[in-house]
């Protein structure tokens, strides 16, 4: 079945740390997406990519990096400049020339210990 | 700027019992409105979108929504709620040709046996 895996699950990382969160989809969607949850707050868009080797800030990206290197891949990368990292990681994909909705992965919890 | 609201933080229903889960967006022209629903440390699963024509759109699971142009309004609604229904619940917004969707900050169900 097509979709889009996130991994690791959870993610437990010591501070001044870089940790990077996979994002692979093979549903040949275009555009992917990382998104931020925090209770209380809905989701907050970190960075998006409509095309491979392209890829834009979002509202949130500062201290977050990203590459889109292959189609099926959009990496997140969470640098130690990022303040407050403890949250729920959520990656998204939406085929180009339609916006037919979001297709959601399973979610990465980034914890900082 | 687009924005989305839900006024509810949190809604306790009884099973069996009806529901509606308000949702309000900020947008200058018809935008693309959806509605998700996401379990504990899970994704997001859609649950119905509105592009266009008729305002009442019927989704999965039995939910459906309606559009309101004049109250800005899209409400998510279910004649008889389910125990398996307890979940958070997201609207979303996404203005037309672009795929960055802007997120309220949900709505948690709880359903009483």
């Amino acid at each position: 079945d097509g979709g889009i895996t996130q991994s690791p699950k959870y993610l437990f990382r010591k501070e001044g740390q870089n940790v990077t969160l996979s994002c692979e989809q093979n549903l040949n969607h275009d555009a992917m997406y990382w998104y931020r949850q925090d209770p209380g707050q809905g989701l907050r868009l970190i960075y998006y990519s409509q095309i491979v080797n392209d890829f834009q800030k979002g509202d949130i990206a500062e201290g977050y990096s990203v590459s889109r290197e292959k189609k099926e891949s959009f990496p997140l990368t969470v640098t130690s400049a990022q303040k407050n990292p403890t949250a729920f990681y959520l990656c998204a994909s939406i085929p180009a020339g339609g916006n037919y909705g979001y297709t959601f992965g399973s979610g990465t919890r980034l914890t900082v210990v | 700027a687009q924005s989305v609201t839900q006024p509810d933080i949190h809604i306790t229903v009884s099973e069996g019992a009806s529901l509606e889960l308000r949702c309000n967006y900020s947008y200058g022209a018809t935008p693309y409105l959806f509605w998700y629903v996401q379990s504990p440390g899970q994704g997001l699963q859609l649950l119905l979108k509105y592009f266009s024509g008729d305002t009442l759109v019927q989704g999965i699971k039995g939910f459906e929504a309606e559009f309101k142009r004049s109250q800005s309004s899209f409400n998510l609604r279910k004649p008889s709620v389910h125990w398996s229904d307890a979940a958070e619940y997201f609207c979303a917004v996404a203005t037309s040709g672009t795929y960055k969707y802007i997120f309220g900050t949900g709505t948690r169900l709880k359903v009483l046996a």
